[in-house]
């Protein structure tokens, strides 16, 4: 089976700290993504990546970078944080072989921004 | 744009009963559509694919069909049971880029006993 890991189930931070969130995928995925999920907005993608050291925008990469050094991790950054970041984080892992599109899901970090 | 809706946010009906959920979408014509489960606090869970020569897929208790004229997509659930009780999301190929994937937001059933 699949498993894709998130460094945390709960988290709080005050505004304006780093925030660093983790995933790990162990089933040697090229394509990893992150996602917030916020109650009527659904699931938006923050940013995804392709392979190691390769990234690309989704649709709100505004205030959040990623990090891709293993291929089967994938990091989250929020610079600086602010309370409008409040939301659950769910990070997601695709192989880029065959025709398999699944995406495989960790089971989310709900973040709180005080 | 790309844009898809799922039909009412909250859906209920009787345990035994069948389920239909609607996804629809506009400007794009999807090679494939996928359906998710989601449970309260947790991820969404891959459930079915279904591709745009596939008029239709069964997967034990789950039937998906797939009208591309319509720009349709509708999940069964039949003889549906309370443990059947979460959001269901719908996802299609974004249309800037076929390695992402764009979430309806969902529509939430319960199955009540």
């Amino acid at each position: 089976d699949v498993k894709v890991t998130q460094s945390s189930r709960y988290l709080v931070k005050r505004t304006g700290e780093k925030v660093f969130l983790e995933c790990v995928q162990d089933m040697d995925h090229e394509n990893m993504f992150w996602y917030r999920q916020d109650p009527g907005l659904g699931l938006r993608l923050i940013y995804f990546s392709y392979d190691v050291k390769m990234k690309e925008k989704g649709d709100i990469p505004e205030g959040y970078s990623v990090s891709r050094e293993k291929k089967e991790r994938f990091s989250l950054i929020l610079e600086s944080a602010s309370t409008n970041q409040t939301s659950m984080y769910l990070c997601a892992s695709r192989t880029g072989q065959g025709t398999s599109y699944e995406q495989y899901f960790g089971p989310g970090t709900r973040l709180t921004v005080t | 744009s790309q844009k898809i809706e799922q039909n009412s946010e909250a859906l209920n009906i009787q345990e035994g009963k069948t389920a239909t959920l609607t996804c629809n979408y506009t400007n794009y014509s999807p090679a494939y559509l996928q359906w998710y489960r989601q449970d309260p606090g947790r991820g969404p869970v891959f459930l079915l694919l279904i591709r745009e020569n596939e008029k239709e897929k069964r997967k034990e208790r789950l039937k998906v069909t797939f009208d591309t004229t319509l720009k349709q997509s509708l999940f069964h659930i039949t003889a549906s049971q309370p443990a059947d009780s979460a959001t269901y999301l719908c996802a299609l190929p974004s249309s800037g880029s076929a390695r992402q994937l764009t979430f309806g937001s969902g529509t939430q059933l319960t199955v009540l006993p």
